[in-house]
């Protein structure tokens, strides 16, 4: 358990669908990230929070909508998504969005996403 | 741009071995480099987290190094277990911000 949980573990849904994928952090830290990993390629980061501002945008496509209220929570609200877009959605926080040694990233156990 | 590389893609070993993974990264510019474990499916276990100003850590059965200077970081476990098959990934923290660079990961397998 790493104080980070994702919900919900698993998700099918079709391409017109709407959903949401939940993030919430019990560590009391200030920055969350969202990561897709797809099969055989390595974990690309998609977006980070500092402080509730989105401060990284890795030329996500605009059918990827993330929303962080809180430092405690983050979602990230799908729609339109294409088969490709079928992945492990995993979720991390840390202290903050700063370079420094001792900085270490806590994952969630990942949402798995189906795109029919 | 910081690439980061692991070899071998998969490693199938009997059980008892001592393993080496190997992590090299491009850019040498790092505040610290760190490596997981992923089950099948499941999510990353935060294994050892080596600053830029240490040579290694350990905890149990691990040990990782760090070479900055070459680029290299290295994850031996020592008396391999069943219980250790899953894909190990180390990660490069790099560029000024909490910038985690990710490599492909070892896939190991450890068979009675």
């Amino acid at each position: 358990e790493t104080g980070v949980t994702q919900t919900p573990r698993h998700l099918v849904m079709g391409m017109t669908n709407k959903k949401s994928l939940k993030c919430e952090q019990h560590l009391g830290h200030n920055a969350m990230y969202w990561y897709k990993q797809s099969a055989k390629k390595p974990l690309e980061l998609m977006f980070v929070y500092n402080f509730k501002e989105q401060t990284e945008n890795n030329s996500v496509p605009s059918r990827f909508s993330p929303e962080c209220p809180n430092s405690s929570h983050l979602f990230l609200h799908l729609h339109t998504l294409q088969p490709e877009d079928s992945a492990l959605y995993l979720c991390a926080s840390s202290q903050d969005y700063s370079g420094w040694s001792h900085n270490e990233q806590f994952f969630g156990p990942g949402t798995r996403l189906t795109v029919l | 741009k910081q690439e980061v590389t692991q070899i071998p893609a998969a490693l199938s070993v009997p059980e008892g071995e001592n393993l080496v993974l190997n992590c090299s990264f491009t850019d040498s510019a790092i505040y610290n480099l760190q490596w997981f474990r992923q089950d099948p499916g499941k999510g990353l276990t935060s294994l050892l987290l080596i600053q830029s100003s240490q040579r290694e850590q350990t905890s149990g059965r691990l040990n990782a190094s760090l070479d900055k200077s070459s680029g290299r970081s290295t994850l031996y476990i020592a008396a391999s277990q069943p219980g250790d098959s899953a894909t190990y990934l180390c990660a490069a923290l790099s560029g000024g911000y909490n910038k985690l660079i990710f490599g492909a990961g070892t896939r190991l397998a450890v068979h009675p």
